[in-house]
């Protein structure tokens, strides 16, 4: 079955830190895989996708991430971190029948001044 | 572009009243349109898919007469939830996707209490 992981719940930085957040992929082809970022209460906003071709993609808000798909990852990067960057950070993977998305557990990032 | 909206943002209701949430593509043609659900603190729960003029297909536990679901045009879906209870309490956010487009764009969210 087709299952995205997020191993990390929750993620403290200082700000200007460099950021990385980690989303793992369990899909028999190479899935779509999204990254969207949900402020509180909130509805979530589109970061960044890939679908396939370069492997670096870059995203809003001077976020980027990287398909590896021997390691069957997905991570979020940012090299300098800003307190507006505090949110909860979705991973979701797609591609399968009706466009349905399957969704990481979540990642809470705090940032500290 | 590819923005989705919500309405109400917000709904406070009694039990066994019904509550109609409505999702619209402001900017594009939605073919398909899914809801979810986000319990506190968790991750978001897919709970249907439907797609303009077909019924709605329900993910497995979702009561489909309890969450009944239109989507009776390309720019428009909605949600009622019947007879709610307060285990119906809870965060409900719509998504919409374009034809032969993978991406799917989020609304705002529905905030709902039953009393």
């Amino acid at each position: 079955a087709q299952s995205v992981t997020q191993p990390d719940i929750h993620i403290t930085v200082s700000e200007g830190a460099s950021l990385e957040l980690r989303c793992n992929y369990s899909y028999g082809a190479t899935p779509y895989l999204f990254w969207y970022v949900q402020s509180p209460g909130q509805g979530l906003q589109l970061l960044l996708k890939y679908f396939s071709g370069d492997t670096l993609v870059q995203g809003i808000k001077g976020f980027e991430a990287e398909f590896k798909r021997s390691q069957s990852s997905f991570n979020l990067r940012k090299p300098s971190v800003h307190w507006s960057d505090a949110a909860e950070y979705f991973c979701g993977g797609g591609g399968t029948s009706y466009g349905k998305l399957t969704f990481g557990q979540g990642t809470i990032l705090t940032v500290h001044p | 572009g590819a923005v989705v909206s919500q309405h109400p943002s917000r709904v406070i209701c009694k039990s066994g009243t019904s509550v109609k949430i409505e999702c619209r593509s402001l900017d594009f043609q939605a073919t398909t349109m899914f809801w979810y659900r986000q319990f506190p603190k968790q991750s978001l729960m897919l709970m249907a898919t439907s797609n303009e003029g077909s019924k709605a297909t329900y993910e497995q536990g979702v009561e489909k007469d309890k969450f009944l679901i239109n989507h009776a045009s390309l720019t428009l879906s909605t949600l009622t939830v019947t007879s709610a209870h307060p285990e119906d309490s809870s965060f409900y956010i719509c998504s919409a996707k374009a034809a032969s487009q993978e991406t799917q764009y989020f609304g705002p969210g529905t905030r709902l209490l039953v009393l």
